[in-house]
């Protein structure tokens, strides 16, 4: 089954505890992407990768990193988590080609203490 | 930037029509109009797109004015689960970051 995963799909933790949320994609995706989604303010992409080695920062890329060293994996790190990154956070993919779509994980939802 | 104006929420009943419109007064002409849906706190569900030609799949219709300044996107028969915050997104087809939500509409569908 085509998909995108995410793990863990809940986690709380401590301030200052570094953390790695995975994803994986199995579509054989050039692009990924990562947003996260607090009330009132929607969805905002917090890094993405056009491809293997390629990352850039979306628009609030503060306090995490992201890498890409494989296609199918892209994951989310957050070496010293505050409680501003409490939030739901999701993967995505797509071809990286004109007018994919982009299909996203289940969500992972964190809670930093 | 979300580029699109939806109304905050609306009612439908089950079983009947739900038109949900977007206002994108400022679209490119390369902009390709999306939208997604999210059922409660699930991953966003890619529904429909296009550019200016109505579109038609096994979810939904959309509809584009010819101006293309605004949108509707048809559930043709709504169920209770439709129910769930609809995005309408502009995105240039080439520029995959640029990928903006919005608020969005919560549409609920009422027995």
């Amino acid at each position: 089954e085509a998909q995108v995963t995410q793990n863990p799909r809940y986690l709380i933790t401590v301030t200052g505890k570094k953390l790695t949320v995975t994803c994986s994609q199995n579509m054989n995706h050039e692009y990924m992407s990562w947003y996260r989604q607090d009330p009132g303010l929607g969805l905002r992409q917090i890094y993405y990768s056009m491809n293997v080695e390629v990352t850039d920062k979306g628009d609030v890329p503060e306090g995490y990193k992201v890498s890409r060293k494989e296609k199918r994996n892209f994951p989310l790190i957050l070496e010293s988590p505050s409680p501003n990154q409490t939030s739901l956070y999701f993967c995505a993919s797509s071809f990286n080609r004109d007018r994919e779509t982009q299909y996203f994980g289940p969500g992972t939802r964190l809670l930093v203490l | 930037d979300a580029k699109t104006t939806q109304p905050p929420s609306m009612d439908c009943a089950e079983g009947r029509a739900a038109n949900l419109p977007c206002n994108h007064s400022t679209i490119s002409g390369n902009e390709y109009v999306y939208w997604y849906r999210q059922i409660h706190s699930q991953g966003p569900q890619y529904i429909i797109h296009g550019l200016k030609n109505n579109e038609t799949n096994e979810m939904a219709s959309l509809i584009i004015t010819e101006d293309r300044k605004s949108s509707t996107l048809i559930l043709p028969h709504a169920t209770l689960r439709d129910t769930a915050v609809y995005y309408c997104i502009v995105r240039v087809s080439y520029n995959f970051n640029k990928f903006y939500f919005g608020s969005g509409t919560k549409l609920n569908v009422k027995p």
